[in-house]
């Protein structure tokens, strides 16, 4: 069975500095992707980027971007030059052939002024 | 544009009361998936449906039951409730099998 692991319980980052969650999944299969979804104390899950598994080049959105290392199962994202409003949960998610998400266990990421 | 709309927010339930939770999306997308969140566990999925008359068992589905009559309603529910249903509830829909998921505001549930 897929399994996705995120073993950042919690992170922290000065503003303006640049964080890393790291995220780990397994799977014997060679077409899926893959997501990173945040979530703010509102509750609300936004997605932050997403990644297709065929692509070698990685995501990148503003300031998000990933190091997708398919060999090694690895997904991690990378926040430039953090803001008070990255503050949030975020999750790391597999989707297989089908559409159906496993996701991670989650990391919660403070940013401090 | 409404998106993903999940009622009630908030319930509470007695143990072995039964309820419904209404998910409503007007974007017509085919895939729509109940999870449910505790802390330390991320999301699981619950069910899951890629249209109209089609649902599919997810990774927690006991306890709980799913049709899917039209392609914008999709709800779910709690036969009878027991305390380790207590979470938070996610709707959620998407365009196609990997399109990126749209997330209803999420319902809170107490069983007590």
């Amino acid at each position: 069975a897929q399994t996705v692991t995120q073993s950042q319980p919690e992170m922290s980052v000065q503003e303006a500095e640049t964080v890393t969650l790291s995220c780990t999944y397994d799977t014997s299969e060679s077409d899926y992707y893959l997501f990173w979804y945040k979530q703010p104390p509102s509750r609300q899950m936004i997605l932050v980027i997403r990644q297709e598994a065929y692509k070698q080049q990685n995501a990148t959105e503003n300031r998000f971007s990933v190091n997708f290392q398919k060999a090694a199962k690895s997904f991690s994202l990378k926040i430039s030059d953090s803001q008070l409003g990255d503050a949030a949960m975020y999750f790391c998610a597999y989707s297989k052939q089908g559409g159906k998400l496993i996701f991670g266990q989650g990391t919660e990421l403070s940013v401090k002024p | 544009n409404a998106g993903v709309t999940q009622t009630p927010k908030f319930q509470v339930l007695k143990t072995g009361q039964s309820m419904t939770l209404q998910c409503a999306q007007d974007m017509n997308h085919e895939y729509m998936s109940w999870y449910r969140q505790d802390p330390g566990m991320g999301l699981r999925l619950i069910h899951y449906s890629v249209g109209a008359g089609i649902t599919d068992q997810g990774e927690v589905p006991n306890g709980y039951n799913v049709s899917r009559s039209t392609t914008e309603d999709f709800p779910l529910r709690l036969l009878s409730a027991a305390p380790s249903q207590t979470s938070v509830y996610f709707c959620a829909s998407s365009r196609t099998k990997n399109s990126p998921l749209h997330f209803g505001n999420g319902t809170r549930l107490t069983v007590t």
